[in-house]
C-alpha cells in the first residue's frame, strides 16, 4: 500500500538549473496537489488538478508547471531554479470532491545554491 | 491574505499537561476543518477532523472545539505525552468552482517535556 510516493527526497540544483519533482499515488484519487512548505509560514498551495488533463493555479504558481497526464501521476517542473525555490515540496491527493482525508507524501526538500 | 489564521508559532507543555492551538478563519463556505500532525522529515497525516454542524469532536486525547459563531476553532490535546511533541497544522476546506480548495495554517510546532 504504497500510497502518495514522491521522488527525489532531496536535491541541490544551481542558480538556472531545471528538475522534475515526481508525484505518484496508487489510490486512483482524482485531486492531487502541491505545496512548497517555508518555516513558520504553513503549506502554500502551487498547483493541483482535478482529474487527468486537468490543472490549475494555485496561490504560488510563478517558476513552476504541472502537467497531469494520468490519474496517478502529477509531476511539477521548475525551469529555471531560483534560490527563493528553496523549500520542501509535498504532493497530496484526495479521494474525491468533498472533504476527507488529503494524503501526503514524505516531501521533497529542496535547496538552491 | 491568510485564510486561516493560527496561533501560537511554538508551544512547549510539561508532560501530562494540555496542550492547545488556536485557529481562525473568514470563509464561512469552509466546511471542514482538519488537523494535520507533521513529525520532522514526513509528510502532514490527518489526526481528526470536524464538520461546522457540530461544536465539539473527541477521538482519545484530541479534541477539536469549534465555534461557528466565532468562525474558530482549537484543539486540545489532553495529557500531553513527547511523542506529541510535532507541528500541528488546521486547515479549513470547501468545494469551489473548479474543485476541492484547503487552506492551512502556518502551524504549530509542540514540544512536550518529559
Amino acid at each position: 500500500n504504497a500510497g502518495v510516493t514522491q521522488t527525489p527526497k532531496f536535491r541541490i540544483l544551481k542558480i538556472g538549473q531545471s528538475m522534475t519533482l515526481q508525484c505518484t499515488q496508487d489510490m486512483n484519487h482524482n485531486y492531487m496537489y502541491w505545496y512548497r512548505q517555508d518555516p513558520g509560514m504553513g503549506l502554500k498551495l502551487i498547483y493541483y488538478s482535478v482529474g487527468a488533463g486537468i490543472t490549475d493555479k494555485g496561490e504560488v504558481p510563478n517558476g513552476y508547471n504541472v502537467s497531469r497526464s494520468t490519474t496517478e501521476d502529477f509531476p511539477l517542473r521548475l525551469e529555471l531554479a531560483a534560490p527563493s525555490q528553496t523549500s520542501v515540496y509535498f504532493c497530496a491527493s484526495l479521494p474525491n470532491d468533498r472533504g476527507t482525508e488529503a494524503f501526503f507524501g514524505q516531501g521533497t526538500r529542496l535547496t538552491v545554491v | 491574505q491568510q485564510q486561516v489564521k493560527q496561533s501560537p508559532q511554538s508551544l512547549i507543555v510539561q508532560k501530562g499537561g494540555i496542550s492547545i492551538i488556536n485557529c481562525a478563519y473568514e470563509n464561512t463556505a469552509f466546511d471542514y476543518f482538519p488537523w494535520y500532525q507533521q513529525f520532522p522529515g514526513k509528510g502532514p497525516a490527518l489526526l481528526i477532523a470536524i464538520r461546522p454542524d457540530v461544536s465539539e469532536k473527541k477521538e482519545g486525547r484530541f479534541t477539536i472545539s469549534f465555534n461557528k459563531s466565532a468562525k474558530q476553532f482549537s484543539l486540545h490535546i489532553m495529557d500531553s505525552q513527547p511523542g506529541d511533541s510535532a507541528t500541528y497544522f488546521c486547515a479549513a476546506s470547501m468545494v469551489g468552482n473548479t474543485g476541492n480548495q484547503f487552506y492551512f495554517g502556518t502551524g504549530t510546532s509542540l514540544t512536550v517535556i518529559p
